[in-house]
């Protein structure tokens, strides 16, 4: 079973601050995903990565692939209250199947 | 409609009764798969199609659930003889074949069991 342990669980930060979160298995992933989910709604895709080593940045946000494919980290600078949400990641396994999900990390920014 | 699109968005049933969810996914992709969500959890996998074969099952899928894609387009999932731990966000998400390609989600059918 692979699985996908995130950290922190929950994360209370001032507007402004830096952060990042992370993402850790014991499995290697073909591609892993990272999403933004609302209260009362589907997760979003924010990116996904490929290629061990491969760091991909979206506006804010720089998101990083672990050298042996099997972790991944999520860094937000300069936070805004609009980056309030819970942040999945989500990883397919060599069979190209399914995707497992974390539990996620519930970012609150406060203003 | 550029997007999954799930219906209901709520439904709230006695225990016992049946109840079918619908997933529209984005016309183009040919592999579709149903999660389930608890609250303070991620989504776990239940199952998934490429086109109208199902491919993959979760142990999760008891007997009592089933579901369909018999044009290939949309599915049904649906829960037979509804029990109170059934109660959670049903998400439904749609990707293009092979696997390693992104899923994008619909907003989910949110099961309540009284």
């Amino acid at each position: 079973t692979q699985l996908l342990e995130q950290s922190p669980q929950f994360l209370s930060i001032q507007e402004g601050e830096n952060l990042t979160v992370y993402c850790n298995s014991s499995s290697v992933f073909s591609s892993l995903q990272w999403y933004r989910q609302e209260p009362g709604e589907g997760p979003v895709l924010l990116v996904t990565v490929v290629t061990g080593g491969e760091v991909k940045k979206l506006k804010r946000l720089t998101f990083q692939f672990g050298d042996a494919r099997k972790d991944s980290s999520l860094h937000i600078t300069a936070a805004q209250p609009g980056d309030t949400g819970l942040y999945l990641c989500a990883g397919v396994g060599s069979n190209a199947g399914k995707s497992t999900f974390g539990d996620g990390t519930t970012l609150t920014v406060k203003p | 409609d550029t997007g999954v699109s799930q219906d209901p968005r709520h439904k709230i049933t006695k225990r016992g009764q049946n109840v079918t969810f619908r997933c529209d996914p984005i016309s183009e992709h040919n592999r579709l798969y149903w999660y389930r969500q608890t609250l303070g959890q991620g989504p776990e996998f239940l199952t998934y199609f490429q086109n109208e074969a199902q491919l993959e099952k979760s142990r999760l899928l008891s007997d009592r659930f089933s579901a369909e894609r018999p044009k290939g387009s949309f599915s049904t999932l649906e829960i037979q003889r509804t029990e109170q731990g059934d109660s959670a966000m049903y998400l439904c998400a749609s990707s293009l074949a092979p696997g390693n390609q992104p899923q994008h989600f619909g907003d989910g059918t949110r099961l309540s069991i009284l």
